[in-house]
């Protein structure tokens, strides 16, 4: 069965510190990757996603990704994390093998320490 | 804002009753899903309906059944609920399937008394 582990529950970053959200799937090809975002009693919003192409993508909010297909990782990455950052990640992965649905990781939680 | 939009925005009701949700896709989509996140379950997904036809079933339920009307907005209907149906409800919604990027609304906060 397709399946999406995030490994740490719950992280905590001091503000302008690097951050790195794990993400790793098992899948037979190549999945389309996602990463969302939902900040406490609000809904998902998209931050990047990976189709194909280059294995390095940019998002919104400073935020990057990098697929790696030996590791079958698609780990989420910001160079200098805010406040405002603090939210509930989301790793997910979809395509055509997975019947169009969506399949979540059970999501990171991000405390920024000031 | 995603162009998502989902009503209502909370629901309180007792075990035992019905209710729907609906979802308005953003301008243009033609596929809409329904997910449930719970504590324990995490975020699961539920149905797809793509232009008024049911395109994928996930682990939905029984007790729950959704429709997409020829104007594309969905409505999810829960019935004889239970407290574990408590839940945030989520629809999303894309332009085709497989390909497309999922963009969500905000949820139905739906609380069983």
């Amino acid at each position: 069965a397709q399946s999406v582990t995030q490994p740490d529950i719950h992280i905590t970053v001091s503000e302008g510190a690097s951050l790195e959200l794990r993400c790793n799937y098992s899948y037979g090809a190549t999945p389309y990757l996602f990463w969302y975002v939902q900040s406490p009693g609000q809904g998902l919003q998209l931050l990047l996603k990976y189709f194909s192409g280059d294995t390095l993508v940019q998002g919104i909010k400073g935020f990057e990704a990098e697929f790696k297909r030996s590791q079958s990782s698609f780990n989420l990455r910001k160079p200098s994390v805010h406040w405002s950052d603090a939210a509930e990640y989301f790793c997910a992965v979809g395509g055509s093998e997975y019947g169009n649905k969506l399949v979540f990781g059970a999501g990171t939680i991000l405390r920024v320490k000031s | 804002d995603s162009g998502v939009t989902q009503t209502p925005k909370h629901l309180i009701t007792a075990t035992g009753q019905r209710v729907t949700l609906r979802c308005s896709p953003r301008s243009g989509d033609l596929s809409v899903y329904w997910y449930q996140q719970s504590l324990d379950q995490g975020l699961q997904f539920l149905i797809q309906y793509y232009n008024g036809e049911e395109r994928a079933k996930g682990n939905i339920l029984e007790r729950f059944s959704a429709q997409q009307f020829p104007d594309l907005h969905s409505e999810l209907n829960l019935s004889s609920l239970e407290l574990g149906d408590s839940a945030l409800y989520f629809c999303a919604s894309s332009v085709v399937g497989s390909q497309d990027t999922q963009y969500f609304g905000p949820g139905t906060r739906l609380t069983v008394l």
